[in-house]
C-alpha cells in the first residue's frame, strides 16, 4: 500500500512554543489529507480536512488559530500547534487519500508532550 | 451525521481461536464504506479490511473477514486463528463518500492469551 510519513515522531516542548508536524505522502499524490488527535485509549478525533491549495476545513470545536494547517503541495501537509500548552499534549495522526480510492493511508503519528 | 458504535471496550481470546469484534453504524447515506483498522501499542494505524455499501459479498483478507449485515447496520470483524501479535486496539470506521472523511468508533482492545 501507499506510504505516509510523519515528522517528527516524538516532540517535547516548553509551554508557549509552537510546534510544526509534517505529513508527507511518499509514493502518491494526496489531494486530501486529514489530521486527527488521539488521547490515550480513546478514539481518533478528526480535527480538520485539508485539500491541496485551499484552506483547511476544521471540525466543530477545533480552534483554527491554534492549529494551523497548510497543504501547500500534493505530497505535504503541515500542522502547527501554536503557543502549545500542556493540554495540547496528545498523539497526532495524519492520513492521506489518493485520487483513485476511498482508502485512507495513515502516517505513524506524532506524540507531542508539552511541559 | 454518521456514527459508529463499538460496544466492547475489551475482549479476550485464546490463541488459535476465532474472535468477533462488534461494530454497528448509523448513516442516512446510501453510499458509504466501512473499514477496520488495527492499532498496536506503537500507535500506527494498520488497515485491515474494507467493505463497500454496495458490495454483495462479505470482504475477506487472509485471517480477517467482515460480517456485513446491511439491514442490521452491522459490520463485525472476525479474526480467525488468533495470534499473540493480534493483541491491539481495533477501530471500526465509516467513510462518508461525499465528504470523503471517516468517523471512528471508540475502539476495542483485544488481548490474545497464550
Amino acid at each position: 500500500g501507499a506510504v505516509v510519513s510523519q515528522h517528527p515522531s516524538r516532540v517535547i516542548c516548553k509551554s508557549g512554543t509552537s510546534v510544526k508536524i509534517e505529513c508527507r505522502s511518499l509514493d502518491f499524490q494526496a489531494t486530501t489529507m486529514f489530521w486527527y488527535r488521539q488521547f490515550p485509549k480513546q478514539s481518533l478525533m478528526l480535527m480538520a480536512t485539508s485539500n491541496e491549495g485551499s484552506k483547511a476545513t476544521y471540525e466543530q470545536g477545533v480552534e483554527k488559530d491554534k492549529f494551523l494547517i497548510n497543504h501547500a503541495s500534493l505530497t505535504l501537509s503541515t500542522l502547527t500547534v501554536t503557543s502549545a500548552h500542556p493540554e495540547d499534549s496528545s498523539f497526532y495522526i495524519c492520513s492521506a487519500r489518493g485520487t483513485l480510492t476511498n482508502e485512507q493511508f495513515f502516517g505513524p503519528g506524532t506524540r507531542l508532550t508539552v511541559l | 451525521a454518521q456514527k459508529i458504535t463499538q460496544t466492547q471496550p475489551g475482549m479476550f481470546v485464546q490463541e488459535k481461536e476465532a474472535v468477533t469484534l462488534d461494530c454497528t453504524y448509523d448513516t442516512s447515506d446510501p453510499s458509504y464504506g466501512l473499514f477496520w483498522y488495527k492499532q498496536p501499542s506503537s500507535g500506527e494505524m494498520i488497515f485491515l479490511i474494507y467493505q463497500g455499501s454496495y458490495d454483495q459479498q462479505n470482504a475477506t483478507e487472509g485471517r480477517y473477514s467482515l460480517n456485513f449485515q446491511k439491514a442490521r447496520k452491522s459490520a463485525n470483524l472476525v479474526i480467525s486463528a488468533s495470534q499473540l501479535g493480534d493483541s491491539a486496539m481495533y477501530f471500526c470506521a465509516i467513510l462518508d463518500t461525499n465528504a470523503g472523511k471517516s468517523t471512528f468508533g471508540d475502539g476495542t482492545t483485544l488481548t490474545v492469551k497464550p
